[in-house]
């Protein structure tokens, strides 16, 4: 079935640096997805990318699909507290979508 | 706007006994997702819809069943709930891009 490997597994930085997290997979995907969940809550939906090579920001947060539709990342610029969470990268291909074993973000004040 | 609604939030069961989650979304979407997550671990699909009236397996079906009657709900059942299937169960629902995601639902089979 489809894979995704999402790396890294954990991060730790100081609020203000810049983060980056990607997604790669053997498999090729119509959409990618990037999520965010706290504790004890659902996954929220932060960005959307629906074509090969697009990018897209929400915020502070970039994101690109990759050119050979098997890969995606995720920036996050000027990281601040509430930024704490663990990041989850999906694909979508005919309906199905497969996640990522997620990066957890630790941001140090 | 309740968006994705599951029931119940919290269930202990004994093993050998049966259950069913209930999803419902008022988002008017066509797909519909049981995930199943475990600590440390990404959610993992068990079964998924693509329509009312249609169901498919997704990459943990084993020892679940789903059933779409109506587009707005998603019904996740266990037959026989074993020690395994101890998890947070989670349903999301999309239009066909991102998944909006209910607040999940914490089973634990003793």
């Amino acid at each position: 079935g489809q894979q995704l490997n999402q790396s890294p597994q954990s991060m730790f930085i100081q609020e203000g640096e810049d983060v980056s997290m990607n997604c790669t997979s053997s498999s090729i995907f119509n959409t990618w997805l990037w999520y965010k969940q706290d504790p004890g809550e659902g996954p929220v939906l932060l960005i959307a990318l629906y074509k090969a090579g697009e990018l897209t920001s929400n915020g502070r947060l970039t994101a690109q699909f990759g050119i050979t539709r098997k890969d995606s990342f995720l920036n996050i610029s000027a990281s601040i507290p509430s930024d704490v969470g663990i990041y989850f990268c999906a694909g979508t291909y005919a309906g199905k979508s497969t996640f990522g074993d997620g990066t957890t973000l630790t941001v140090k004040p | 706007n309740a968006g994705v609604t599951q029931t119940p939030k919290f269930r202990v069961l004994k093993t050998g006994q049966s259950m069913t989650l209930l999803c419902a979304q008022d988002m008017n979407h066509e797909y519909m997702y049981w995930y199943r997550q475990d600590p440390g671990m990404g959610l993992r699909l068990i079964h998924y819809s693509v329509g009312e009236g249609t169901t498919a397996k997704g990459e943990v079906p084993d020892g679940y069943n789903v059933s779409r009657l109506k587009k707005q709900n998603f019904l996740l059942g266990l037959e026989s709930a074993a020690p395994s299937q101890t998890s947070v169960y989670f349903c999301a629902s999309s239009g066909g891009g991102g998944a909006f995601f209910g607040q999940g639902t914490r089973l634990t089979v003793v």
